[in-house]
């Protein structure tokens, strides 16, 4: 089994809907984070949590909110979503007892808001 | 703020020929460089990291990379293009000063022709 999963694989919404995509590892990694592709940007860090009770704002946060509902699950929430949102967006993992911070990645979900 | 550069979107290789993918970094204080690679329908996998160690950096499938301060670069390299390496190739850089957030380039593409 993968160590890092997210659900749904690919979505297809309506604009103004609400959306939440969900990632879960098993990795026993404190560090996760979510992250959006789009083409030509390459990947933009949008929240990130570095244990359940610490969650941090990345780059790109307007728009999005995220729950740390146990060190395995980490959810990206799209309150009402819009079709700038439609991007892959990634979920990740790291183990903070290595500095160098390795990341280790979900195999994405492709989200369309139309 | 730590930035990373990726010279070149698109990079087109015959099978066997040499490939050499090009990243330039900025930091404020020593970075950690990465280079993910992210094959079709999936997500980002490492291929290597420089964490001021060796300066030239040997990773899986053949690919090594060189840090050169005096250049700000970590120019990835693989002496024989091979089919399977085709796929969209990332560097990242991240430092302690920022969480050992990653901040990621917008990736160049590589196809490989037979």
């Amino acid at each position: 089994d993968a160590d890092v999963t997210q659900t749904p694989r690919n979505r297809i919404t309506k604009t103004g809907k609400r959306i939440m995509l969900e990632c879960s590892q098993t990795k026993g990694h404190d560090r996760m984070y979510w992250y959006r592709q789009d083409p030509g940007l390459g990947l933009r860090l949008i929240y990130y949590s570095f244990d359940v009770k610490d969650i941090n704002k990345g780059e790109i946060s307007d728009g999005y909110s995220v729950s740390r509902q146990a060190q395995a699950k980490f959810s990206l929430s799209l309150e009402s979503a819009i079709p700038n949102q439609t991007a892959l967006y990634f979920c990740a993992t790291s183990d903070p007892g290595h500095r160098t911070d390795t990341q280790y990645f979900g195999p994405g979900t492709r989200l369309t808001v139309l | 703020a730590q930035s990373v550069t990726q010279l070149g979107s698109h990079v087109s290789v015959s099978e066997g020929a040499l490939v050499l993918l090009r990243c330039n970094y900025s930091s404020s204080v020593p970075p950690y460089l990465f280079w993910y690679v992210q094959y079709p329908n999936q997500g980002l996998q490492l291929l290597l990291k420089y964490t001021s160690a060796a300066t030239l950096v040997k990773g899986i499938n053949g690919f090594e990379a060189e840090f050169k301060k005096s250049e700000t670069s970590f120019h990835l390299t693989k002496p024989s293009a091979h089919m399977s390496d085709a796929a969209e190739y990332f560097c990242a850089v991240s430092d302690q000063g920022n969480d050992y957030k990653l901040s990621f380039g917008a990736g160049t593409t590589v196809t490989v022709r037979a």
